[in-house]
């Protein structure tokens, strides 16, 4: 059974620092990976996508990596912003395009002025 | 386009009530996929539908929940007899060819 684990739960930083949010899981045989980000009382928003083919993919301040043979996801987020603030949830795929993302419990991170 | 959306946003209900839930993904995802997010759960796989294929159901927690879509667009969460335990997020999602799913804002159900 898939097991994704995201520690610590929570992060407090200053305003201006780069920080590495981890990510685990515990089978290497995924399809995809999926970073999300969730404001308090409101949905998931998709942050990057990473094919279980792929080493990285960057969207802006965002970079996200995989290494499946260890199991492991990092997300990058540089020059941190208060707007940052917000839970980030790893997600993997197994099984197919398909199949059921199987979640994190995430890390809530808060950015200080 | 428009995003996945989800009806009601909140929803409370007596405990052994029955409640449905709506979800209209986004147009021309041919996958739909029901999650529920409770506090210190985390966020649990209950559903999927694929097409036409015979729904993956094997995320739900008792024979109370069953859902539906009609005509592979619109999905209906119900809940028979609601327990309190019922109390969460339930999230939506859609998905393309192209694999990234794509959540709505959720409805938020609390049984009293």
């Amino acid at each position: 059974k898939q097991e994704v684990t995201q520690i610590p739960a929570a992060l407090s930083v200053p305003e201006g620092e780069n920080l590495v949010l981890n990510c685990s899981f515990t089978d290497s045989a995924i399809y995809n990976l999926q970073w999300f980000r969730q404001d308090p009382g409101k949905g998931l928003t998709s942050l990057l996508l990473i094919q279980s083919s792929q080493r990285e993919q960057t969207s802006g301040r965002l970079n996200a990596s995989l290494d499946k043979s260890s199991g492991r996801s990092t997300l990058y987020i540089a020059a941190s912003q208060p707007g940052d603030s917000a839970t980030y949830l790893c997600a993997v795929k197994a099984g197919g395009a398909n199949s059921k993302l199987t979640f994190g419990k995430g890390i809530t991170l808060s950015v200080r002025p | 386009g428009a995003g996945v959306s989800q009806s009601p946003s909140n929803k409370v209900t007596e405990k052994g009530k029955d409640v449905e839930l709506r979800c209209d993904p986004i147009s021309g995802h041919t996958a739909l996929y029901w999650y529920r997010q409770s506090l210190g759960q985390g966020l649990e796989f209950l559903i999927y539908f694929q097409g036409n294929s015979a729904p993956d159901k094997s995320g739900l927690p008792s024979d109370r929940f069953s859902a539906e879509r009609t005509g592979g667009s619109v999905s209906t969460l119900t809940i028979q007899r609601t327990q309190q335990e019922d109390s969460a997020v339930y999230l939506c999602a859609s998905s393309s060819q192209h694999y990234e799913q794509y959540f709505g804002p959720g409805t938020r159900l609390t049984v009293t």
